[in-house]
């Protein structure tokens, strides 16, 4: 059974940092693509990185591109989100989610960490 | 960036059928997803190529695209349909996901 776990949100000031973590398991990781998506308080699904299988390459939306670091660790089968000067636009819960293979769609989600940027 | 619009709110009564459009720009020409999102879970694919099916997936949900706009079509409506529905495609221009702006399914 694919399981996506985050861990690692939290409540953070505007500046701060954050890493979130994806923990992988029931497929091999080292064979898909990954993303996060976010959603904000009452708001809709917002893609926010994406990170192909070997690292080598990664895409950013435009809102986090230098701020926010996606990679992974194929031996830990894990993904990572590094938010560096946090924003409270940035309050949302995250998610981690599979990339289907042969389809650009998005195939399995984590059940999401909240991150509230806050004063 | 592409712009993908969902009508906000869709109300249906039960064993009715319900109609989910998903406007976008010459979507037709690009593979539609659609995803169900119940209150404090995570996204669900229910539709997957405009018109496949996941495994598990019950054959009420079906969807189409064609020109500028996408519909996910629930059939013999119930109560457990009721929540959030996003279309999303993917935007090779900026090799971006792009999502609707959702809608909210009541079951009246």
């Amino acid at each position: 059974e694919v399981q996506l776990v985050e861990s690692g949100g939290g409540l953070v000031q505007p500046g701060g940092s954050l890493r979130l973590s994806c923990a992988a398991s029931g497929f091999t990781f080292s064979s898909y693509w990954m993303s996060w998506v976010r959603q904000a308080p009452g708001k809709g699904l917002e893609w926010v990185a994406n990170i192909k299988q070997d690292g080598s390459e990664k895409y950013y939306v435009d809102s986090v591109k230098g701020r926010f670091t996606i990679s992974r660790d194929n031996a830990k089968n894990s993904l990572y989100l590094q938010m560096n000067s946090l924003r409270a636009e940035d309050t949302a819960v995250y998610y981690c989610a599979r990339e289907a293979t042969t389809v650009t769609t998005l195939d399995y989600w984590g059940q999401g960490t909240l991150v509230t940027v806050s004063s | 960036s592409y712009v993908l619009t969902q009508p906000p709110s869709v109300s249906v009564a039960p064993g009715q059928t319900a109609r989910i459009t998903c406007g976008g720009n010459n979507i037709g020409s690009k593979s539609v997803h659609w995803y169900q999102q119940k209150p404090g879970q995570a996204p669900v694919l229910v539709v997957y190529d405009d018109s496949d099916r996941p495994s598990g997936i019950p054959e009420r949900f079906s969807g189409s695209n064609s020109g500028n706009t996408a519909t996910l079509t629930i059939s013999r409506v119930e109560a457990g349909d009721e929540a959030d529905y996003y279309c999303q495609v993917w935007d090779s221009s900026s090799d971006h996901y792009v999502f609707g702006t959702g809608t909210k399914v009541t079951v009246l």
